[in-house]
């Protein structure tokens, strides 16, 4: 079993949807979680940092943590056709605090059509 | 230019010759890493260094040399290219709140 899982999918929604893009972890003592956006031929970039349990809000992005379940998730609002990406969850290994390795789910594609 | 930069960007090369791939940043960052990227397996990490002189392996290490003199620069070495070896690489490096990565080096290994 994987450290962290994510449905590959991919995933198809139209403009203006909310997207729910979702990740579970085994190890309760990751401490910062992060998500990535990766463009097609590129490489990823980081879309939110979050430590602790909780929702952090930027823009039409709003990633949950819920360590008790060891869940966490990225929503996207009115998604746009520029949103169309791979997303990947990370989280950091125990005592590296959020500099140190991180262990990265498998990625969900998602696809935002006009 | 400020960031991290990976060269080059495609390399072809045969099986059983050594080849290195190059990542260099500017911030100055202690930790570095690279990972491979590949299809039903996600990003996997090679290796990392804490610092200059200071590395580690880490999930998928066999096959792969790193060195680290200077703290900019964090060369990925292959010292016998396999087909298993195709792959994208990725250079990251961090700081408090997240990695930056490099666009990557597609490799092909034939």
């Amino acid at each position: 079993q994987k450290e962290v899982e994510q449905d590959p999918g991919p995933l198809s929604v139209p403009e203006g949807a909310i997207v729910s893009l979702n990740c579970t972890y085994s190890n309760s003592a990751f401490q910062y979680f992060m998500w990535y956006r990766q463009y097609s031929r590129k490489g990823p970039e980081l879309l939110m940092y979050t430590y602790s349990s909780g929702n952090k809000e930027d823009g039409r992005f709003t990633a949950q943590v819920d360590k008790s379940s060891k869940y966490i998730s990225l929503f996207i609002r009115d998604s746009q056709p520029s949103d169309s990406a791979t997303y990947l969850c990370a989280m950091t290994s125990p005592g590296s605090g959020n500099t140190g390795k991180l262990i990265f789910g498998q990625g969900t594609t998602l696809q935002v059509k006009p | 230019d400020a960031g991290i930069t990976q060269s080059p960007r495609y390399k072809i090369t045969e099986t059983g010759r050594q080849v290195t791939l190059m990542c260099h940043q500017t911030w100055s960052h202690s930790y570095m890493f690279w990972y491979r990227q590949d299809l039903g397996h996600g990003l996997r990490l090679i290796y990392y260094s804490a610092a200059a002189d200071i590395t580690d392996k880490g999930e998928v290490p066999d096959g792969y040399v790193v060195s680290r003199s200077k703290t900019e620069n964090f060369p990925l070495t292959l010292e016998s290219a396999t087909r298993s070896q195709t792959s994208v690489y990725f250079c990251a490096s961090s700081a408090e709140g997240g990695y930056t990565f490099g666009s990557g080096t597609r490799l092909t290994v034939v």
